[in-house]
């Protein structure tokens, strides 16, 4: 089957530094992405989306990262702040509206 | 604005028990979704309503779980006996479907299930 994968399970970064997170993607028909934030004891928050006719979008800090070519989606954090420790999931569309969650990475931000 | 809400946000029950949780979407959105959290296998699509009306229930794991959505404010997810297995975060999602949207959750439900 399909499935969207993360290449890191864990990434610390020290406050202040920007992050990258990873995401790899195998379902060359997903035409939509979506980056989740979760912290301990919420549900995933959305942090931004992108569309397969971009390669690039930004938000409030945050960049994502589209490379059709090599099915690759990265989100970039800038200037990264104690806050932002969570666990980061990428997710694709498998139709209009069934997602697909990749297994996600714990961020943990060094003061 | 009112993000989604669920309730209760833990459960504690013995097995063979009803369990019954809550979902109020986000105002105006037309879709929502049943997921199931767990340290195994990550997030699991349940069931998903559009207009009130269940579309895909394929990831509902036995009878024992049922789903409603009498109106669009208000939707439940009832396991009946539930058994220590079902134990995990449940959550809800809403969204607009208009094209591509993101789906948006609230903070779950935490079920223990003795």
């Amino acid at each position: 089957g399909e499935s969207v994968g993360l290449h890191l399970p864990t990434l610390s970064v020290q406050e202040g530094d920007n992050s990258i997170i990873n995401c790899a993607y195998s379902n060359s028909a997903s035409d939509y992405f979506i980056w989740y934030k979760q912290e301990s004891g919420k549900g995933p928050q959305f942090i931004i989306d992108i569309r397969s006719n971009m390669d690039k979008r930004q938000g409030q800090r945050v960049t994502v990262l589209l490379n059709k070519t090599v099915k690759h989606l990265s989100l970039q954090i800038a200037a990264t702040q104690p806050g932002d420790s969570a666990v980061y999931f990428c997710a694709e569309n498998e139709n209009d509206y069934k997602l697909s969650f990749g297994a996600g990475t714990t961020v943990t931000v060094r003061a | 604005d009112a993000g989604v809400i669920q309730s209760p946000r833990h459960e504690v029950t013995e097995m063979g028990q009803e369990v019954t949780l809550r979902c109020k979407p986000i105002s105006g959105h037309n879709s929502l979704f049943w997921y199931r959290q767990t340290m195994m296998r990550g997030l699991e699509l349940l069931i998903y309503f559009n207009n009130n009306v269940p579309i895909d229930d394929s990831g509902m794991p036995e009878d024992r779980f049922s789903a409603k959505m009498p109106n669009a404010s208000f939707s439940t997810l009832k396991i009946q006996p539930s058994e220590p297995r079902d134990s995990a975060v449940y959550f809800c999602a809403s969204s607009l479907r208009q094209g591509n949207q993101p789906q948006h959750f609230g903070d779950g439900t935490r079920l223990s299930i003795l």
